[in-house]
Formats: C-alpha cells, sequence, structure tokens
C-alpha cells in the first residue's frame, strides 16, 4: 500500500470547518483513499472513502486531487467530540478483501472551544 | 444496531501467562481483523481472517495464534506473555469479498495488562 504524510497536530476552532490535509504521492490506481479517526482508546471509526471522485456523507467530506496525489478531509462544522486522531489510510480496492489497513501516524486534531 | 462486541474488556496476566481474548463481529461480516496498540503508539495490524482462513499477516508475534470459527467469531490467543504484550487488542470486521465495501468496524478494544 502507498505511504502517506499527515501533519502531526492541527487546531481548529469550535464551529469552523476543520481541513485535514493526506500527501500521497506514490498511490497506485487501484488504491482507494480512506479516512479513519481514533477519539482517545476508542476502536478507530470509519469516516470516509474514496478513489478519485468527491465524497460527501453525514460525517465528513473527502477531497481528491485530480492527480490523486492528495486530499482533504473536511469536517464541516468541528465540535469538541470531534478532537481525536485522524488517520489517513490508502489501501488496494474497495470491494471487500480481508487486507489490513496500515494506520500511519495521523494527525491529533484539537478543537478549540 | 450491533456493534462488534470484544472480551474481556480488561485482563491482567503475569509474565510467561497465556491469554486468550474473543471478538464478536457485526452479523453477516465475514471478515476479522485484530490490531494491537501500545500506549502511545498507533494501531498494528496483526492478522486477518476472511471466511474462516487466514488472509493477511501482519506483526503478529510467534507467540500469538488467531483463528475464526465457523460461526465468524474470532480468537486470539498469545502464549508466554511479555511486558511488551501489555496493550489495547483491537478487532475489527467488516464484509469481506466481492460484495463487500472495506469499511472497517472496530470494537471497543480488550486491555491487557501484563505484571
Amino acid at each position: 500500500d502507498a505511504k502517506t504524510t499527515q501533519p502531526p497536530s492541527m487546531d481548529c476552532a469550535e464551529g469552523r470547518a476543520a481541513n485535514l490535509p493526506c500527501n500521497h504521492s506514490t498511490i497506485s490506481g487501484n488504491e482507494y483513499v480512506y479516512w479513519y479517526r481514533q477519539i482517545h482508546s476508542q476502536g478507530p471509526q470509519y469516516i470516509i472513502h474514496g478513489l478519485k471522485n468527491n465524497e460527501t456523507n453525514e460525517m465528513a467530506s473527502l477531497i481528491i486531487t485530480e492527480d490523486r496525489k492528495s486530499s482533504t478531509l473536511i469536517l464541516p462544522h468541528a465540535t469538541l467530540r470531534d478532537t481525536a486522531v485522524y488517520y489517513c489510510i490508502v489501501r488496494v480496492g474497495s470491494g471487500g478483501g480481508a487486507d489490513g489497513l496500515t494506520f500511519g501516524k495521523g494527525t491529533h486534531l484539537i478543537i478549540q472551544p | 444496531a450491533a456493534g462488534v462486541i470484544q472480551s474481556p474488556r480488561h485482563l491482567i496476566k503475569e509474565k510467561r501467562e497465556t491469554a486468550t481474548l474473543k471478538c464478536y463481529p457485526i452479523p453477516r461480516h465475514d471478515t476479522v481483523y485484530w490490531y494491537q496498540q501500545g500506549p502511545g503508539q498507533d494501531p498494528q495490524f496483526l492478522i486477518s481472517f476472511y471466511e474462516k482462513m487466514q488472509s493477511d499477516k501482519g506483526s503478529i508475534p510467534d507467540r500469538f495464534s488467531a483463528q475464526q470459527f465457523s460461526d465468524y467469531h474470532s480468537e486470539l490467543n498469545m502464549s508466554s506473555l511479555e511486558l511488551g504484550d501489555s496493550a489495547l487488542y483491537f478487532c475489527a470486521s467488516s464484509l469481506g469479498g466481492p460484495g463487500g465495501g472495506g469499511e472497517l468496524f472496530f470494537g471497543e478494544g480488550s486491555r491487557l495488562t501484563v505484571l
């Protein structure tokens, strides 16, 4: 799986949009971009994933650049409960399979009141 | 909605003892994954099973073994425990195979403390 690079930490004011960047310059054509987050000592939580088109769900939006070498996770209205470590993961395929996700260092997002 | 169930939630063992962790996936999920997360560390993938067969293997020590049973639950067996095995152990499940979406759903974890 391709390697990802994320800033180690970010701050965001409550109520504002949080934009979390991720670089994955070696991504292959069949690799998807996944985002997970982990609130302190809880199990990681799936947020969103995409291949090349922008995606949106009830939690977040995912913007993938046209060359697919980077992406941005957007939390539109951050709340204190969004404070967590956010992981950007590149993984082959989304049609199932049982390959383990490889968690990198992630970004510690801190939402300030 | 039913989530991934892990047991026990907390476990304390002595060095050189054996421990077994259990994982019950979300109903209809056929794939389970095991992760280990040490203090201040990121989750490390250990092993996964799809349809009761080992599918992928990560950094699982030789002292550890796992299997998936006919009802799709999984057990992680850890022998000759060392202090460094103290960690949170997460199980995740997904719908694997061609029809799966690839999203993993994690349990709340089992905290193992080795004294």
